[in-house]
């Protein structure tokens, strides 16, 4: 079944010590989301890529950063990790359109920073 | 912020009951979504109604929407307990490729 994957489903990780998430797809989407979840919030998108295009969002820090190396797969980056970025990091994808559709998601990495 | 409000923030009913959840939004949109999402897990789509549309039917959803008052409700009838999760209204904001998540409803249906 097409699907959104990522990997690892839970990740530790120590203060200030850089961390990648990985996201892949098997639906050909070429638009791929980073949201950001605390608990009991609404997700909070991070940045999103059009195809090779990085999109940011204003507010997200610069500690976050993404790579996007082919249709398939994509990165989240933090590259210090504070105690404040513990967090559910939701991948999800959609098909360009002219109207935003729907958004399919994974099931969410789970960080603990340390 | 252009986030959306959901009420109520927390609901919890007996199985067999209906479940109703609003939702507010801010800016005009081309469609409104709705999401559900259960515990540590990630968000599943449950239904999609254009701007120029009124009201839609899924198995036991039913959505309505109102652009006049920026509001849209979910409904979901005959609830399980299986229907325990929370669950998210999401609006484009008129933009594309973006969606805008409400603040959630915890629907919690007591067997």
């Amino acid at each position: 079944d097409a699907m959104v994957i990522q990997n690892p489903r839970y990740q530790v990780t120590q203060f200030g010590k850089p961390v990648t998430l990985s996201c892949s797809q098997t639906l050909n989407h070429n638009v791929m989301y980073w949201y950001q979840q605390k608990s009991s919030q609404a997700p909070k998108l991070l940045f999103h890529y059009y195809d090779k295009d990085f999109n940011n969002e204003a507010d997200t820090p610069d500690n976050f950063q993404s790579r996007r190396p082919n249709t398939s797969f994509c990165f989240l980056d933090i590259r210090s990790p504070g105690l404040g970025d513990a967090a559910m990091y939701l991948c999800a994808t959609s098909s360009r359109t002219a109207i935003q559709e729907t958004q399919y998601f994974g099931p969410g990495t789970r960080l603990l920073v340390l | 912020s252009q986030q959306g409000e959901e009420d109520p923030q927390a609901l919890s009913i007996q199985e067999g009951e209906n479940a109703t959840m609003n939702c507010s939004y801010k800016t005009s949109i081309n469609n409104l979504q709705w999401y559900r999402q259960n515990s540590g897990r990630g968000l599943v789509h449950l239904i999609l109604i254009r701007s120029n549309e009124r009201e839609k039917h899924s198995g036991r959803l039913r959505v309505t929407l109102d652009t006049s008052k920026k509001s849209s409700s979910l409904l979901i009838t005959a609830s399980r307990a299986a229907d325990t999760a929370s669950y998210f209204c999401a609006t484009d904001g008129g933009a594309t490729n973006k969606l805008i998540f409400g603040t959630g409803t915890l629907l919690a249906v007591q067997p």
